[in-house]
């Protein structure tokens, strides 16, 4: 059975700590892994990382796809308050035609 | 922001009652996919849909059915609703190349509540 994990389920900081989120994940034929900020609506896209692109960067976030070891990393330098969300992780598999497969996220709380 | 509108954004009904959700985009993705979201299962695939008149099941579809007329409008049906069926839908769409190598773009959700 496909499984992605997201690490962990919810984290507490403070303004301007440094955080990083981990997803590990178990899929036949692997395509591309995502991750995703949802606030109190819609998940927005944040990555896209494949085997020509494993590492990602927008200003404070940036992430990173090992797939020997089948885990990403999602970096946040210099927390915010507006940070503070749920990050969701998926994988796509090649052959089922963009179907994404989630973790549970984690629920990130950045206090002033 | 992607041109996703889901209708409606909120709905309660009863147990027995069908509802029908819909999601409507102006990019002209060929691929749109409806999702439910429940605490401790993160967002989980219902159906999804690769052109007009195709779809096919994801891993939650029972009790659920779709149809796609139009590229446009993608409905999902709970023909008989159940309390089980109290979630969050989201709706996604993404470009029609590679689909897998494109990220998904989601509609603002439907909160949906069966009592």
């Amino acid at each position: 059975e496909d499984k992605v994990v997201q690490s962990p389920l919810s984290l507490v900081v403070h303004e301007g700590d440094t955080v990083t989120l981990n997803c590990s994940y178990e899929v036949t034929n692997f395509r591309s892994l995502l991750w995703y900020k949802q606030e109190k609506k819609a998940p927005t896209f944040l990555f896209m990382l494949t085997s020509s692109g494993i590492e990602k960067k927008s200003g404070r976030l940036s992430s990173i796809l090992d797939k020997k070891e089948l885990f990403s990393i999602l970096n946040i330098t210099a927390t915010q308050t507006g940070d503070s969300a749920v990050y969701l992780c998926a994988v796509a598999r090649g052959s089922t035609l963009g179907r994404l497969y989630f973790g549970r996220g984690t629920q990130l709380t950045v206090w002033p | 922001d992607a041109g996703i509108t889901q209708s409606p954004r909120h709905k309660v009904t009863e147990t027995g009652t069908p509802v029908t959700l819909r999601c409507h985009q102006t990019e002209n993705h060929r691929y749109m996919y409806w999702y439910r979201q429940d605490p401790g299962h993160g967002l989980r695939l219902i159906h999804y849909s690769y052109g007009v008149k195709d779809t096919d099941k994801g891993e939650v579809s029972d009790g659920y059915s779709v149809s796609r007329s139009k590229t446009e409008d993608f409905l999902l049906t709970l023909e008989s609703a159940t309390s089980s069926q109290t979630s969050v839908y989201f709706c996604a769409i993404s470009e029609g190349q590679g689909a897998s190598e494109q990220p998904q773009h989601f509609g603002d959700g439907t909160r949906l509540s069966i009592l």
